[in-house]
């Protein structure tokens, strides 16, 4: 069975501008989570979802936004990109919310 | 306010000798503990998890403790082997609300020959 694919997996952008970030679950898992890493402040939850709809949210400003579709794949959105921004964007899946995650090889988004 | 702390940074133990990783916790709503490895360049990769209905869960050389009073868990590693050189991050949720996990900050463990 094929993992948790993220594309792309590196992405330079400038600030200001914007990014989408594109995840594809594990096939039969309906639960996508997203996660930032940072050397500061390590792995941070940033939402969840299932069956399209946003279950749980971290504690990000309004810039980061996600979506999922009726394929469970899901993309995560941060507009006004800045400098703090740069960061692993890691995607997670599961069977259901409460059941073991499952994590792709994240995107390396840097922000100059 | 780190609710999941690992404190040791770093861990040097020689190949086929036991590791230690250690992992605290403050927030008592927590009840289920997973362990991931990281590889650089890499998602972190499942080992093992625990409920907090138990206080011992083994899967072949990966054995993770939880005591629950102490809001402490461990895995151990053994016999340690050169692959096992990776970052191993501790997380907890809770039961519901599994899909939002809390992890430490990581601790580097270096298998040596």
């Amino acid at each position: 069975k094929a993992g948790v694919t993220q594309t792309p997996r590196y992405l330079i952008k400038t600030r200001g501008q914007q990014v989408t970030l594109s995840c594809s679950p594990i096939s039969g898992h309906r639960s996508v989570s997203w996660y930032q890493q940072t050397p500061g402040q390590g792995l941070q939850f940033l939402f969840e979802y299932f069956s399209e709809t946003q279950r749980n949210k971290g504690n990000f400003p309004g810039r980061f936004s996600g979506r999922q579709f009726s394929n469970s794949r899901s993309e995560m959105n941060v507009s006004t990109l800045e400098l703090g921004d740069s960061a692993l964007y890691l995607c997670a899946s599961s069977r259901g919310y409460t059941d073991t995650q499952y994590f792709g090889p994240g995107t390396r988004l840097t922000v100059l | 306010d780190q609710q999941v702390k690992q404190n040791s940074p770093s861990l040097s133990v020689q190949e086929g000798r036991i590791s230690i990783l250690n992992c605290d916790y403050t927030n008592s709503m927590f009840d289920y503990f997973l362990w991931y490895k990281k590889y650089p360049a890499e998602g972190p990769t499942f080992l093992i998890s625990i409920s907090s209905i138990k206080d011992k869960n083994e899967d072949g050389r990966f054995t993770v403790f939880l005591n629950k009073s102490a809001k402490h868990l461990s895995l151990h590693i053994v016999p340690s082997q050169p692959g096992d050189s990776a970052v191993y991050f501790c997380a907890a949720t809770t039961t519901g609300t599994a899909s939002k996990l809390t992890f430490g900050t990581g601790t580097r463990l270096q298998v040596t020959l």
